[in-house]
């Protein structure tokens, strides 16, 4: 079992719908990140939260620490969310340099 | 720099060749990151340098695999004798520091990567 799971694995949406994705894990953590992965693109990091809730624009991302999962929520998606989404943790303890990655969520928002 | 960059972007090599992938980040940031992100995997771990040391190597796949940085700056991976598998993106992230305290963490900024082809 990966350490941390990603779900849906693929979301399909029309334009204006609310998506939500999201990431379990199973390790102790001290941080999540959320990161957005564009075609042929680097990566860029959305979110880095260690508790509660993080607002950036259309975008929300929420952590439950005890229930080892976190959202990430797009109000009113548009075609250029269109990504790949992924969570990624950072272990807790001796291996806190290190990122343990889910396999990402790919988004596609039609106009 | 403004931010971490990465070169060459794409790099096509024939099979046996050694290649040379560069990381440059952000000024100030003693922590770098090598990731490789193979086709249909998810992100995976290579090494990581606090300055020009690097304490953790467990991820580079093979001892054809290296890397080294200088001057707490650039760091290059190196891959000697490539094989197909090596075929991936290679996405090297900087941060501040490693403190792991909870609320004290630093962000990571990656690059833009360097797409890897071995025919």
């Amino acid at each position: 079992k990966n350490e941390v799971e990603q779900s849906p694995q693929n979301l399909t949406a029309q334009e204006g719908e609310f998506i939500t994705i999201n990431c379990s894990y199973s390790v102790g953590i001290s941080a999540l990140h959320w990161l957005q992965q564009h075609p042929g693109g680097g990566i860029v990091s959305l979110f880095m939260l260690s508790s509660g809730k993080k607002k950036h624009g259309r975008l929300i991302a929420t952590i439950n620490i005890q229930e080892k999962h976190s959202s990430l929520h797009i109000t009113a998606s548009h075609p250029r969310d269109s990504a790949v989404y992924i969570c990624a943790v950072r272990h807790s303890g001796g291996s806190n340099y290190k990122l343990t990655f889910g396999k990402g969520t790919l988004l596609t928002v039609n106009p | 720099g403004a931010g971490v960059s990465q070169s060459p972007s794409n790099k096509v090599t024939e099979k046996g060749k050694d290649v040379e992938l560069r990381c440059d980040p952000i000024s100030g940031h003693t922590a770098l990151y090598w990731y490789r992100q193979s086709l249909g995997q998810g992100l995976e771990f290579l090494i990581y340098f606090q300055g020009n040391s690097a304490p953790d190597k467990s991820g580079l796949p093979s001892d054809r695999f290296s890397a080294e940085r200088t001057g707490g700056s650039v760091s290059t991976l190196t891959i000697q004798r490539t094989q197909q598998e090596d075929s991936a993106v290679y996405l090297c992230a900087s941060s501040l520091g490693q403190g792991a305290k909870w609320g004290l963490n630093y962000g990571y900024t990656f690059g833009s990567g360097t797409r890897l082809t071995v025919v």
